[in-house]
């Protein structure tokens, strides 16, 4: 089944405490993102990449990083969580980047960080 | 900033037909209009896309005018299921990114 799989789904953590949640796609996409979405402000972009070895800032890249070092995964690395980073996070993936394409999303992982 | 714009939110019940506008003035020659679907703590999910004039696959179908300044998401006959927040988005922009607006939150009623 073509699919984006996250992990962990739930993670609750503390303040400090080096965490990565993993994303993975079986679609051979070149496009992957990561989101985070917060109550009243939609979908935000954290990071996005083109391909292998190629990322980029989006909106709301602060605290967090990412790696593309093979095709399929894109983890998102928080080095040193807080609690305004309490949110509910998406991964995605899609062929590529322009209008036609279509995003296909992870079942989202919930992090709190006390 | 948003490059759309929708109703906050819709109300109507089962079995009825909702139509969802979505305003998008300036929308650039290559964008394509693409709705998601979303459920509660679950990832958007693709329902539709088109450029113009119209599009219908086994779930929805997509109204948009010559202009391509507007676009109305038709759903038939709608069940308690379909109860979820709709995003509209053109794009993406010149960094590659999709602008994400606070989508339509649409409530099914018996």
């Amino acid at each position: 089944e073509a699919q984006v799989t996250q992990n962990p789904r739930y993670l609750i953590t503390v303040t400090g405490k080096k965490l990565t949640v993993t994303c993975s796609q079986n679609m051979n996409h070149e496009y992957m993102s990561w989101y985070r979405q917060d109550p009243g402000l939609g979908l935000r972009q954290i990071y996005y990449s083109m391909n292998v070895e190629v990322t980029d800032k989006g909106d709301v890249p602060e605290g967090y990083k990412v790696s593309r070092k093979e095709k399929r995964n894109f983890p998102l690395i928080l080095e040193s969580p807080s609690p305004n980073q309490t949110s509910l996070y998406f991964c995605a993936s899609s062929f590529g980047v322009s209008g036609a394409n279509v995003l296909t999303f992870g079942a989202g992982s919930r992090l709190t960080v006390l | 900033l948003a490059k759309t714009t929708q109703p906050i939110s819709m109300d109507s019940y089962e079995g009825q037909e909702v139509n969802i506008t979505c305003s998008h003035n300036n929308i650039a020659t290559n964008d394509y209009i693409t709705w998601y679907q979303q459920f509660p703590s679950q990832g958007p999910r693709f329902i539709i896309q088109g450029y113009k004039t119209k599009v219908t696959n086994e779930v929805a179908s997509l109204f948009i005018p010559a202009d391509r300044k507007s676009s109305t998401l038709s759903l038939p006959r709608v069940s308690l299921s379909d109860t979820a927040v709709y995003y509209c988005l053109v794009g993406p922009d010149s960094n590659y990114q999709l602008i994400w607006g606070a989508g339509t939150k649409l409530i099914i009623k018996p």
